[in-house]
């Protein structure tokens, strides 16, 4: 069946680089991609979402980049910071449901 | 108020005990959810209420029961589970149904004994 998921399941960067998540997509038919901060013991917290028809859009700190050609999703964060330390999913809203994909954990060193 | 409020935050039950989860927000949203997240794994959705109607049942089977008795609380009456049911339960709301922006709880770590 078509699913949202990730490339890598950890990535550790040293603080204050950049970071970037990826995100691979086969539904091609959603609307809006979407990415979620889970920190441990908490629920998912919205981060940023990117309507199917752009091809980017930046947050504070963040930049999400769609591209539409390759069915990739991606997620930046500029300065990454200890408070960044999460599992961060990609979703996809289609026909008004929200699917999550597998998750990346980001650990920041010191 | 931006919080999604669960309770309890921990539940163990037994497999003929019965139990409810509870969900509360007062954003005024008016579609909330529920999801099931095992470890290391993402959130699955369950059901969707829009305007306090079930909308979308994810095939979820019948020993969860979904109740939206108003357009502030969602509960999830638990009956007869199965050990393999222990799972973090998530409940979330959005202004509408479709809209991007969820609000999660911190969820219910549930253990089925």
């Amino acid at each position: 069946g078509e699913n949202v998921g990730l490339h890598l399941p950890t990535l550790s960067v040293q603080e204050g680089d950049n970071s970037i998540i990826n995100c691979a997509y086969s539904n091609s038919a959603s609307d809006y991609f979407i990415w979620y901060k889970q920190e441990s013991g908490k629920g998912p917290q919205f981060i940023i979402d990117i309507r199917s028809n752009m091809d980017k859009r930046q947050g504070q700190r963040v930049t999400v980049l769609l591209n539409k050609t390759v069915k990739h999703l991606s997620l930046q964060i500029a300065a990454t910071q200890p408070g960044d330390s999460a599992v961060y999913f990609c979703a996809e809203n289609k026909g008004n449901m929200l699917t999550f994909g597998g998750g990346t954990r980001l650990m920041v060193k010191p | 108020d931006t919080e999604v409020t669960q309770t309890p935050k921990h539940l163990v039950m037994g497999m003929t005990n019965k139990k409810s989860l509870k969900c509360e927000q007062h954003m005024g949203h008016r579609a909330m959810y529920w999801y099931k997240q095992k470890a290391k794994k993402p959130p699955e959705l369950m059901f969707v209420y829009s305007y306090e109607k079930l909308s979308i049942n994810e095939s979820v089977p019948s020993r969860f029961s979904p109740e939206c008795p108003n357009s502030s609380l969602l509960n999830l009456h638990l009956h007869a589970l199965q050990p393999e049911d222990s799972a973090l339960y998530l409940c979330a709301s959005s202004q509408h149904r479709g809209n991007t922006e969820a609000f999660f709880g911190q969820g219910t770590r549930l253990t089925v004994v």
